[in-house]
């Protein structure tokens, strides 16, 4: 069966320090990754996605994650963490067996605080 | 210019009631979705429409009954409203072909007392 797992419910990390928040898969087939971000009462943002390509993918608000085809992860990282980053992450998947639905399969999120 | 808007933003009402939230997005998307974020931060997917053709119907009460008269606007009207439907609904929307990129709406708070 398909699946996303965040292994961390939470994660505290000092400002100024890097970051990491972890993310691993489960799919058949070739991986669509996608990593949002929620800020307090507000709706989810997209970050940044691996679909091909350089496995060191590059997205938003200075966020980068990793792609790793053997241990399927795709960690999301930040060299330097700020207060404004403190909010909900998620890791999604494409749903292979969805076909041409578009749809993602979502993991249970990661509350990042980032301590002054 | 917002890309993906909701009303109402906030939802109160009585157990019984029926009520609609509405969805429009400008970005040109042919497909839209409807998701319940529940007091955990779960979040789950319930509908999508492209093109105005449901494609998605995932496992939820008929209560529930999505409706798109184009394909700017997704629409989820809610029958009988029962306690457990308190959430925050989420309207998303994405662009073919490949895309998988999902942009969200600012969500809709439903309380059910």
């Amino acid at each position: 069966a398909q699946s996303v797992a965040q292994p961390e419910d939470q994660v505290n990390v000092a400002e100024g320090n890097p970051l990491t928040v972890k993310c691993t898969y489960s799919v058949s087939g070739n991986p669509y990754l996608f990593w949002y971000v929620q800020y307090p009462n507000r709706g989810l943002q997209f970050l940044l996605k691996y679909i091909t390509g350089d496995n060191l993918v590059k997205g938003s608000y200075g966020f980068e994650a990793e792609f790793n085809k053997s241990q399927t992860s795709f960690h999301l990282k930040k060299p330097s963490a700020l207060v404004s980053d403190s909010a909900l992450y998620f890791c999604a998947v494409r749903d292979i067996e969805a076909g041409n639905n578009r749809k993602l399969i979502w993991g249970l999120g990661t509350s990042l605080a980032v301590n002054p | 210019d917002t890309a993906v808007s909701q009303t109402p933003k906030y939802l109160v009402t009585q157990m019984g009631n029926d009520k609609s939230i509405k969805c429009e997005q400008n970005l040109g998307h042919d497909t839209m979705y409807w998701y319940k974020q529940d007091s955990k931060k779960f979040l789950k997917i319930m509908f999508s429409y492209n093109n105005k053709e449901l494609i998605i119907n995932e496992t939820v009460p008929n209560r529930f009954s999505p409706k798109s008269p184009d394909k700017a606007h997704l629409n989820l009207h809610i029958n009988s409203l029962e306690l457990g439907d308190s959430a925050v609904y989420f309207c998303a929307s994405s662009r073919v072909p490949l895309s998988y990129e999902q942009y969200f709406g600012p969500g809709t708070r439903l309380t059910v007392t």
